[in-house]
């Protein structure tokens, strides 16, 4: 399995600022992936980050709200961008690592935007 | 494209009971992995359990288990002697393997095991 930091865990932030969430893998990981997770919602995949070149992200979010970097295969930022409350959620890091089907998950960082 | 059910929003266990949460799928892709996460309060996602659609015998870890039925495109999750630690947001989840790899998750099933 890999082990994922995220940072922060947490925080309050005010709208119209912006928020930059690290994701931090032990291991070298094929894919890595970001997710939304709105309050009492299921998970919802914002795009999936490569490494080297722009983020693939899925229908409904762009790259100018959710940049994402992937400087290198341990290494992934994704930014939440001109908040507002509506963008409160959780947002987790998933990795798939070389050897294994399994996807693992970041710890979460729980976001709420006043 | 591809559907993940979960038809249980809430399931009530009584502790030491084993108990099954539902999960049904819908895919046109012959490859592809079905996966069980457990969520608690915190936040983080644990994984549990896999299955992958080639796989002859269904997946055991621990006391979790997958009752896997490819003709009736169902993934129910077992949990066997169930803890007071098991209650959480449980969710099933599904991965195309000509897709882009990401998992396709359904709503969830809070189960509440009872002392």
């Amino acid at each position: 399995s890999a082990v994922i930091s995220q940072k922060p865990s947490r925080d309050i932030c005010q709208r119209g600022t912006s928020l930059t969430i690290q994701c931090q893998v032990d291991s070298q990981v094929t894919m890595m992936f970001w997710y939304r997770q709105q309050p009492g919602q299921s998970l919802t995949l914002i795009a999936t980050a490569n490494q080297g070149s722009e983020a693939t992200y899925e229908s409904g979010f762009v790259i100018d709200k959710f940049p994402i970097s992937r400087p290198n295969l341990t290494f992934s930022t994704l930014t939440v961008s001109n908040m507002s409350p509506e963008d409160s959620s959780i947002y987790l890091c998933s990795v798939e690592t070389r050897d294994t089907d399994t996807q693992y998950f970041g710890p979460g960082t729980r976001l709420t935007v006043l | 494209a591809q559907k993940i059910t979960q038809t249980q929003p809430g399931m009530f266990v009584q502790e030491k009971e084993a108990v099954t949460l539902d999960c049904t799928y819908d895919t046109s892709d012959p490859s592809y992995g079905l996966f069980w996460y457990k969520q608690p309060s915190s936040g983080e996602m644990i994984f549990l359990i896999y299955q992958g659609s080639y796989d002859q015998q269904n997946a055991t870890e621990g006391r979790y288990s997958l009752n896997f039925q490819k003709a009736r495109k169902s993934a129910n999750l077992v949990i066997s002697a169930s803890q007071l630690g098991d209650s959480a947001m449980y969710f099933c989840a599904m991965r195309v393997r000509g897709g882009a790899n990401n998992l396709f998750f359904g709503t969830g099933t809070r189960l509440t095991v009872i002392p």
